[in-house]
């Protein structure tokens, strides 16, 4: 089983849609959750930090199930800029394994006009 | 404005030569990381380091090295390039005790 597993899709959507991303982490004891996009031929920047009372940033929500060890992130009226590729990233480490983290394939997303 | 910046951005070499990828960072930060990033695969963690002097090994450290010898820059090297080698390149930096990473630009390694 892959650690940090992501549909790698693609998604196309028209503008305007709600879409939305899954991943799942195997570890447990896994500490830092982050969502990334990254452009094509780009480096990866970071898009949000996802957090267990989950959280939002305009039109972005992540959302974290330590339980079901799941992480979610829901994009509302999609634009055209928003096709990328999204990456979930999470830390599976603990206490000063800072740093450590582990990247899932990525899951593509395409909005069209 | 602080950054992280990498070179070169293309390279092009032949099997069996030495390759030194560099990586510079202007936010003082201790941490520094090396990834390759593959089709199919992500990002895999090469190598890294929580300050000057510090290197770990990372998932894929095999045939790669760094050494730290200041806090902005984190040479990867690369012993006697493969084939095998041929991938996209990323460096990021973070603060001490943080996750949350920046990263530079990439470098395209093509071993013939």
């Amino acid at each position: 089983r892959k650690e940090v597993e992501q549909d790698p899709g693609p998604f196309n959507v028209p503008e305007g849609a709600t879409v939305a991303f899954n991943c799942t982490y195997s570890n447990s004891a896994s500490q830092s959750f982050f969502w990334y996009r990254q452009d094509c031929r780009k480096e990866p920047k970071l898009l949000m930090s996802v957090y267990s009372s989950g959280n939002e940033d305009g039109r972005f929500t992540a959302q974290l199930n330590r339980a079901s060890q799941y992480i979610s992130l829901l994009i509302r009226d999609s634009k055209l800029s928003d096709s990328a590729t999204y990456l979930c990233v999470v830390n599976q480490g603990g206490g000063t394994s800072y740093g450590k983290l582990t990247f899932g394939q990525g899951t593509i997303l395409t909005v069209h006009p | 404005d602080a950054e992280i910046t990498q070179s070169p951005r293309h390279k092009i070499t032949e099997t069996g030569r030495q390759v030194t990828l560099a990586c510079h960072q202007t936010w003082n930060h201790n941490n520094m990381f090396w990834y390759r990033q593959d089709l199919g695969h992500g990002l895999r963690l090469i190598h890294y380091s929580y300050g000057v002097q510090d290197t770990n090994k990372g998932e894929v450290s095999d045939g790669y090295s760094v050494s730290r010898s200041n806090t902005e820059d984190l040479p990867l090297t690369l012993e006697s390039a493969a084939s095998s080698q041929t991938s996209v390149y990323f460096c990021a930096s973070s603060e001490r005790t943080s996750d949350t990473q920046y990263f530079g630009p990439g470098t395209r390694l093509t071993v013939l």
